[in-house]
């Protein structure tokens, strides 16, 4: 199957700075990449779809201005938590499309503790 | 809006006994899929079984069979003599056709005693 990779697997960031995501779709191109978060003990839930050369769709109560997105190739979406709070310690998956229509691809994933 | 439900939060079996993990779903688009994953400490999503709306067959890949019933919206999985590999959460997802998002159940940790 395709593999998709996440960089960093793990990040520790002072409160108040920004942290980058990276997700790759290593060797298949993904025009559609989603973000998920995951609370410790809890189910993932979307937080938007990135989409290859336009803006990002945000599901309702994720902040856009906190969450940025930028997918600028097809295959390389980023996610920036902007200046980061304990709160938003989380583990964050994203996932890309493959070839086949809803054919889904998870990374796996990166874990994010704000300090 | 799409709605997963996998109302055991925690099962605890003892090796070699089978174990059934229930999801039910809630959709009102007519096609659509259904998915099980396995994540284990580590994180990482293992993807299990695709199945889509269409094929109601139940499948049986190895210890691992899943029962797929439209007409109340479950898609259950059972693990044959389960093992203590096999303790993990388990995820019951759903996506309707062309969306690609998934939806996801709440997750069911198995623990598998030696």
């Amino acid at each position: 199957g395709a593999v998709v990779s996440q960089h960093p697997s793990w990040v520790i960031c002072k409160s108040g700075t920004s942290v980058k995501i990276e997700c790759r779709s290593l060797d298949f191109q993904a025009t559609t990449m989603f973000w998920y978060r995951q609370f410790p003990k809890q189910s993932l839930m979307l937080m938007a779809t990135s989409n290859e050369g336009s803006k990002a769709t945000y599901e309702q109560g994720v902040e856009k201005d906190k969450f940025l997105i930028n997918h600028a190739s097809l295959t390389l979406s980023t996610l920036t938590v902007t200046s980061a709070h304990p709160e938003d310690s989380s583990f964050y998956i994203c996932s890309a499309g493959g070839a086949e229509v809803d054919e889904q691809f998870f990374g796996p994933g990166t874990r994010l503790t704000v300090l | 809006a799409q709605k997963v439900t996998q109302a055991q939060t925690e099962i605890s079996v003892v090796e070699k006994e089978d174990v059934t993990l229930d999801c039910v779903y809630e959709t009102r688009d007519t096609t659509y899929y259904l998915f099980w994953y396995k994540q284990p400490p580590s994180g990482e999503l293992v993807f299990l079984i695709r199945r889509n709306s269409f094929d109601e067959q139940n499948e049986i890949s190895g210890r691992y069979s899943w029962n797929f019933q439209k007409s109340t919206s479950s898609f259950n999985f059972t693990i044959t003599a389960s093992q203590v590999v096999d303790s993990a959460v388990y995820f019951c997802a759903l996506s309707v056709f062309n969306a690609g998002k998934s939806t996801f159940g709440d997750g069911t940790t198995l623990t598998v005693k030696p």
